[in-house]
């Protein structure tokens, strides 16, 4: 069936490092391609997504590149702030198109 | 405001004792879904519901029933709790294809449950 690997957290950094979250996925069928984000003591909320190959999604200075040729989708950001601690969710949609299959998150942690 | 309603927020309760985890949203979306977070696990899908009455199975269904008698209520209904059921729990729903919204859910607020 479909699935989402994600690299497996904490990840800790500092403030206004770079940050990476690898996201792999299962190649099934033209997938859309999704980043979650989870504050704390709060549901998820949609970060960005892209649609088909080569879309890169990108909001509040995230980005992410749907790359078929690796079937990944990993989630950067140039510097990170407090306030982007949080846990991130990769996932890809599925037949149906309403079916979502979601990774096991990462949670980030930045330090000042 | 456009949103996913969920409760009650917090629940603890004991095994056996039935309950029931409303979620409601005011966006006209016909995909309700609900899931459960636990550590490690990520988010599983338990069931879904692509339109009134019409539900069925995700990945984890068993010990969990659900109804769908309105487009915007997606109530999720623990007969027989058991501890292995505590968790964090999130509804969600999900826009028409025709409004390009294909996959994307908005979640509720989550609710956690605690079973003793």
């Amino acid at each position: 069936g479909n699935s989402v690997t994600q690299m497996e957290g904490p990840v800790t950094l500092s403030e206004e490092a770079f940050l990476t979250i690898n996201c792999t996925y299962t190649a099934t069928g033209y997938p859309s391609l999704f980043w979650y984000v989870q504050y704390p003591g709060e549901g998820l909320q949609l970060l960005l997504k892209a649609t088909k190959a080569d879309d890169k999604g990108s909001n509040k200075g995230f980005e992410a590149t749907y790359r078929k040729e690796t079937t990944s989708f990993h989630l950067e950001k140039g510097s990170v702030q407090v306030s982007d601690s949080a846990v991130y969710f990769c996932a890809r949609g599925g037949r149906g198109y309403q079916k979502v299959t979601f990774g096991t998150g990462t949670k980030l942690q930045v330090i000042p | 405001e456009a949103q996913v309603t969920q409760n009650p927020r917090y629940l603890i309760t004991v095994t056996g004792k039935k309950l029931t985890v409303t979620c409601s949203q005011n966006m006209n979306h016909e995909y309700m879904s609900w899931y459960r977070q636990d550590p490690g696990l990520g988010l599983r899908q338990i069931y879904y519901s692509m339109n009134v009455e019409v539900t069925d199975k995700g990945d984890v269904p068993e010990g969990y029933k659900v109804s769908r008698k309105e487009k915007r209520n997606f109530p999720l209904i623990l007969e027989s709790p058991s501890p292995n059921q505590t968790s964090l729990y999130f509804c969600a729903s999900s826009p028409p294809t025709s409004g390009g919204g294909r996959n994307e859910q908005f979640f509720g607020p989550g609710t956690r449950l605690t079973v003793l």
